[in-house]
């Protein structure tokens, strides 16, 4: 059963505008991450929040956490046709594996 | 660069066929993932091992998948019998350490049955 559920499911935007995705999930958890999936491609990890943790940022990527209300963000800065890609977030309850979320679709159209 | 290697990459068969999917995780991974991944229904997993040693496969059907690990280099699923329903693909995935530390996956094995 899916932990996490991310949304929008699709997101097109224009090459250099920010995209922000959420995720939000259910039942209290450890850690929080977010994946990217280039189609036809294996998930890549992007970053790992946790749970006592508010804001991680990594080069153009802002992680947001806010257990209260069981939900992350994932901002994209300045984003390029690169970043066109879907994008998982995936949560642990504890030394547990991953659950992922069905992902949102990002299209940066150049 | 260390990466999860795969095979085959693409498998077509016909419903009733035993498929074999192939895994080599990173060197020094301890823990082995089985997802398979749906439009319908996302990623799910089916089943993973740490050091070699299965650790839950209630993911998967019993009556027609198994998962091993032979030896620390190589994980395989197996579908016997394959049937339609079983097309999607299937990614294998590594990590150190314990479950929820980041994991490293591979290209993924789509998998048709007709």
């Amino acid at each position: 059963s899916q932990q996490g559920e991310e949304d929008p499911q699709a997101l097109s935007i224009q090459e250099g505008e920010n995209a922000t995705m959420n995720c939000s999930y259910k039942t209290s958890i450890n850690n929080l991450q977010w994946y990217r999936q280039n189609s036809g491609r294996g998930l890549v990890h992007l970053i790992l929040i946790r749970s006592n943790e508010r804001e991680k940022h990594s080069g153009r990527l802002r992680v947001t956490l806010d257990t209260s209300k069981k939900s992350s963000s994932l901002l994209i800065t300045a984003s390029r046709a690169a970043d066109t890609a879907s994008y998982f977030c995936a949560t642990d309850a504890g030394n547990t594996p991953l659950v992922f979320g069905k992902g949102t679709r990002l299209s940066v159209i150049a | 660069d260390a990466r999860v290697t795969q095979t085959p990459r693409h498998k077509v068969t016909e419903m009733g066929q035993e498929v074999t999917m192939r895994c080599q995780p990173i060197l020094g991974h301890n823990t082995v993932f089985w997802y398979r991944q749906t439009m319908m229904q996302g990623l799910e997993l089916l089943a993973y091992f740490r050091n070699r040693a299965p650790l839950d496969d209630s993911g998967m059907p019993k009556d027609r998948f198994s998962a091993e690990m032979p030896d620390a280099t190589l994980a395989t699923l197996k579908i016997q019998p394959s049937e339609p329903r079983d097309s999607a693909v299937y990614f294998c995935a590594s990590g150190r350490g314990s479950l929820n530390e980041k994991l490293f996956f591979g290209s993924g094995t789509q998998l048709s049955v007709l």
